[in-house]
C-alpha cells in the first residue's frame, strides 16, 4: 500500500514554455500533498504544501505565480512550472499524506520528475 | 522542528550491520524521530520512526537514547542495494503533524 506516482518521470522543454507534473496517490486518499525540489548533490527543499480543495501554502522564497499547484481531488495534485527557464531544471518530488489516525497519516513520496529546460 | 546532525558519509561492508547515528539534542517532548533514505535519482523511502521506545520493522531498527537527544538507525545485514543517502528527521506527530524538513543526510556506501 501507500503508492504515490508521478508523471512524467522526465521532461525536456524549451525555455519559456510551461510544464505540468502530476502526482497521484494510487491506493489511498491524500488530504495533504507536498512538493519538493532537489538540485544536484543537494537535499530536498520543500516548495509548498497543499490541502485538498484549498490554496497551496508556499515556502519562503518560492514564487507562487511561477509554480502553480492544484490539489483538486483527494488523489491528484499538479505542479505547473510556468515560463520555465534553465535555472528551473531540477528534480521535482511530490509527497502525499493520508487521513489522520490511519496508516496513511505519514508522508509517502513519489519517484520524482526530472525537468530539464533548454 | 528540531534540527539534526548526521555524519556526512559512512562505509559498511556487505553483510555487516550498518549503524547510522543522529544527534537531535534540541528535540521536544512531542517530536518524533523519522528515518528516510533516498537511492540515487529516486524519491525518498520511509524506513522507520519512533518517539521514545526502540522500534524494529522488516527494514531496520531504531534505537533512541533515554534522554532522546540522539538515535541510531541499524540496518542489520547491509546489502549493496542499501547504498543511499539516509536522512534523520525530527518533527511533531499525531494531530500536530509537522512538515518533513530534510537536512544533508548521511551517504552510506555498502561495499562488497
Amino acid at each position: 500500500g501507500a503508492v504515490v506516482s508521478q508523471h512524467p518521470s522526465w521532461v525536456i522543454c524549451k525555455s519559456g514554455t510551461s510544464v505540468k507534473i502530476e502526482c497521484r496517490s494510487l491506493d489511498f486518499q491524500a488530504t495533504t500533498m507536498f512538493w519538493y525540489r532537489q538540485f544536484p548533490k543537494q537535499s530536498l527543499m520543500l516548495m509548498a504544501t497543499s490541502n485538498e480543495g484549498s490554496k497551496a501554502t508556499y515556502e519562503q522564497g518560492v514564487e507562487k505565480d511561477k509554480f502553480l499547484i492544484n490539489h483538486a481531488s483527494l488523489t491528484l495534485s499538479t505542479l505547473t512550472v510556468t515560463s520555465a527557464h534553465p535555472e528551473d531544471s531540477s528534480f521535482y518530488i511530490c509527497s502525499a499524506r493520508g487521513l489522520a489516525d490511519s496508516y496513511y497519516n505519514e508522508q509517502f513520496f513519489g519517484p520524482g520528475t526530472r525537468l530539464t529546460v533548454l | 522542528d528540531a534540527k539534526t546532525t548526521q555524519p556526512t558519509s559512512m562505509d559498511c561492508a556487505e553483510g555487516r550491520a550498518a549503524n547510522l547515528p543522529c544527534n537531535h539534542s534540541t528535540i521536544s517532548g512531542n517530536e518524533y524521530v523519522y528515518w528516510y533514505r533516498q537511492i540515487h535519482s529516486q524519491g525518498p523511502q520511509y524506513i522507520i520512526h519512533g518517539l521514545k521506545n526502540n522500534e524494529t520493522n522488516e527494514m531496520a531498527s531504531l534505537i533512541i537514547t533515554e534522554d532522546r537527544k540522539s538515535s541510531t538507525l541499524i540496518l542489520p545485514h547491509a546489502t549493496l542495494r542499501d547504498t543511499a543517502v539516509y536522512y534523520c528527521i525530527v518533527r511533531t506527530g499525531g494531530t500536530s503533524y509537522g512538515k518533513l524538513t530534510f537536512g544533508q543526510g548521511t551517504i552510506l556506501t555498502v561495499h562488497p
